[in-house]
């Protein structure tokens, strides 16, 4: 079982659309949750982090993260084609000293239809 | 403008030989990462360095070799041992000395076997 499951789609909405995006993971040293998009044939961008349980807002994205249930989700209100593109999900413990904590779901594919 | 360079873009090799995709980052990072993409499995760490003249494998480093001579370059070479080499490549990097929860990406390299 991999420690971090992504459905990976494919989601096809209309536009103004509310779109849901989730992640279950299965280590329980996970704190910091990030959300990455990222367009056809370019890099993962960082789109929002946040630390352990709760909510937290960025214009029309709002993160959530479920800690009792290992679960974290990131909502697109009023959807737009722009925001057509493959969401990565990505988590680490919070202890430092290596390099190599991320961990990537494999990624969601969003179309937004106009 | 701070970022991160990868090239070449796109790459095509013949069986047998091996080729280097560069990557440079001008963001005065730590640590510096390979990632390789693949339909439907999400980011697979191959290779990752948290200072100059030292890196680690990750979790599919046979076939690849690295080296960190400078903190600003991080070279990939994929040798003709790798059997399955055609797939999106990913460098990026981040700092160790914050939270270090966002890590940059290029805009990758794609490199076919033909």
């Amino acid at each position: 079982q991999k420690e971090v499951e992504q459905d990976p789609g494919p989601l096809s909405v209309p536009e103004g659309a509310i779109v849901s995006l989730n992640c279950t993971y299965s280590n329980s040293a996970f704190q910091y949750f990030m959300w990455y998009r990222q367009y056809s044939r370019k890099g993962p961008e960082l789109l929002m982090y946040t630390y352990s349980s709760g909510n937290k807002e960025d214009g029309r994205f709002t993160a959530q993260v479920d800690k009792s249930s290992k679960y974290i989700s990131l909502f697109i209100r009023d959807s737009q084609p722009s925001d057509s593109a493959t969401y990565l999900c990505a988590m680490r413990p919070i202890s430092s000293g290596s390099a190599r904590q991320l961990t990537f779901g494999s990624g969601t594919q969003l179309t937004v239809l106009p | 403008d701070g970022g991160i360079t990868q090239s070449p873009k796109y790459l095509f090799r013949k069986e047998g030989q091996n080729v280097t995709l560069s990557c440079e980052q001008n963001l005065n990072h730590d640590a510096m990462y390979w990632y390789r993409q693949d339909p439907g499995q999400g980011l697979r760490l191959i290779y990752y360095s948290q200072i100059v003249n030292d890196f680690q494998k990750g979790d599919i480093a046979e076939g690849y070799s690295v080296s960190r001579e400078k903190k600003e370059s991080f070279p990939l070479t994929v040798t003709s041992a790798q059997k399955n080499p055609t797939a999106f490549y990913l460098c990026a990097s981040r700092t160790t000395t914050d939270s270090g929860n966002t890590i940059y990406f290029g805009e990758g390299s794609w490199l076919t076997v033909v």
